[in-house]
């Protein structure tokens, strides 16, 4: 059984603070690993992907790293805003192609 | 350019009903995913294809089915609806054959089955 591991489950941060959180997945067979940002009573929208070992992506404010022989990925946001509050979900593709989710990291940010 | 399109929006069921979950794409994707989302369970893979007249079991199948006879379209039906299978349905796509292609989300159904 594959498994994908998100943590926290939520957080709650002051609006200005920065945060980060984690994507663990099975180190073996490896081949992709997404992130996904996801808004209430919205579809999620692609952020990232990424397939090398030491991979870091930037968008913004908004950046993630990937360790694939460890398997595991963060997300960071630097100076978080209200608009980012959010479920971010990451999901791993082994070589059978198929994405596996986890369970979300419920972002809340007060102004 | 409407890109996955899913009705309806909402519904609500008896159990023991039926009905299908319609999704369309326009984006001439190949591959086709039904996922369900349940609170604090993240997305699970219901079923997918790869391609016109291909599908495929997820995690979690029993009590579902789907067909694919178009590139476009990829209904998921529920024969005998069970509360267990109240839950939001998305439904996504992806192009080609590169499993880092990002899939493409349609906009949920809201189903409860009552």
């Amino acid at each position: 059984i594959l498994n994908v591991e998100q943590s926290p489950q939520s957080l709650h941060v002051q609006e200005g603070d920065s945060t980060n959180f984690t994507c663990s997945f099975p180190s073996s067979n490896f081949y992709a690993l997404h992130w996904y940002r996801w808004e209430t009573a919205k579809s999620p929208e692609a952020l990232f992907v990424m397939t090398l070992n030491g991979d870091e992506k930037k968008k913004g404010r908004i950046s993630a790293t990937l360790n694939t022989k460890e398997g595991y990925s963060y997300l960071y946001i630097k100076g978080s805003q209200p608009e980012d509050s959010a479920t971010y979900l990451c999901a791993f593709t082994n070589q059978g192609g198929k994405l596996i989710f986890g369970q979300g990291t419920e972002l809340s940010v007060k102004p | 350019n409407a890109g996955v399109t899913q009705t309806p929006k909402f519904r609500i069921l008896k159990i023991g009903q039926s009905m299908t979950l319609q999704c369309t794409q326009d984006m001439n994707h190949n591959y086709m995913y039904w996922y369900r989302q349940d609170p604090g369970m993240g997305l699970k893979l219901i079923y997918y294809s790869v391609g016109a007249g291909i599908t495929d079991k997820g995690e979690v199948p029993n009590g579902y089915n789907v067909s694919r006879s178009t590139t476009e379209d990829f209904p998921l039906r529920l024969e005998l609806a069970a509360p267990s299978q109240t839950s939001v349905y998305f439904c996504a796509s992806r192009s080609g054959r590169n499993f880092y292609n990002e899939q493409f989300f349609g906009p949920g159904t809201r189903l409860t089955v009552l």
